[in-house]
């Protein structure tokens, strides 16, 4: 696959339960970014991943979203304890490290998540 | 603080019309980078343009070209000839040449493109 992709692209949840959202960036790509899209809030960015780096989590709506990346490569959003206003659509971006904020963000398609 | 203001919700023309996009940021850096995303229907994000705060030349890409002034703030985005195909949602970003954030959007624009 030559863009980024995210699994999976729709998901239903009831209210308290947790989900996980995956993403997999661009072959070659150090830097992984997530952002939530909402009719209310518009394209939030969440948080922001550089090689193995730890992420600034201070994007992170609540502390009930954490994300991980492992390896410097696949990256898991979780969301603990969902609740309405968590419904959202959830992308992925990545781009290439070396010039850091000048590189292009190539985005995912997003997971759709729907909290009932 | 960084914003962006796209000012302009939802636009609507008549094919073949000229349209454009407006965008106004607000950022204290002063290396930053700017970006316009289209979004059609389907969802995905699109990479249209990057552009350097410091460089201020305009760009054109066939029907698309941009207008970047630094004085006024703004990064306006002009489709020439629209075409049904065009309508989606367009968002205009900035990211501070730190890099230590992800990029900042506008609202977007929806662009409607009637045949």
């Amino acid at each position: 696959g030559a863009g980024v992709s995210q699994s999976p692209s729709n998901k239903v949840t009831e209210k308290g339960k947790d989900v996980e959202l995956r993403c997999d960036p661009i072959s070659g790509h150090t830097a992984l970014y997530w952002y939530r899209q909402s009719l209310g809030q518009g394209l939030e960015f969440l948080i922001y991943f550089q090689g193995n780096s730890a992420p600034d989590k201070s994007g992170l709506p609540s502390d009930r979203f954490s994300a991980e990346r492992t390896g410097g490569s696949v990256s898991t959003l979780t969301i603990q304890r969902t609740q309405q206003e968590d419904s959202a659509v959830y992308l992925c971006a990545s781009s290439l490290a070396k010039g850091t904020a000048q590189e292009t963000q190539y985005f995912g398609p997003g997971t759709r998540l729907l909290v009932l | 603080a960084q914003k962006v203001t796209q000012a302009q919700t939802e636009i609507s023309v008549v094919e073949k019309e000229d349209v454009t996009l407006d965008c106004v940021y607000e950022t204290r850096d002063t290396t930053y980078y700017l970006f316009w995303y289209k979004q059609p229907p389907s969802g995905e994000l699109v990479f249209l343009i990057r552009r350097n705060s410091f460089d201020e030349q305009n760009e054109i890409s066939g029907r698309y070209s941009w207008n970047f002034q630094k004085s006024t703030s703004s990064f306006n985005f002009t489709i020439t000839a629209s075409q049904v195909v065009d309508s989606a949602v367009y968002f205009c970003a900035l990211r501070s040449g730190g890099g230590a954030d992800g990029l900042t959007f506008g609202k977007g624009t929806h662009l409607i493109i009637q045949p």
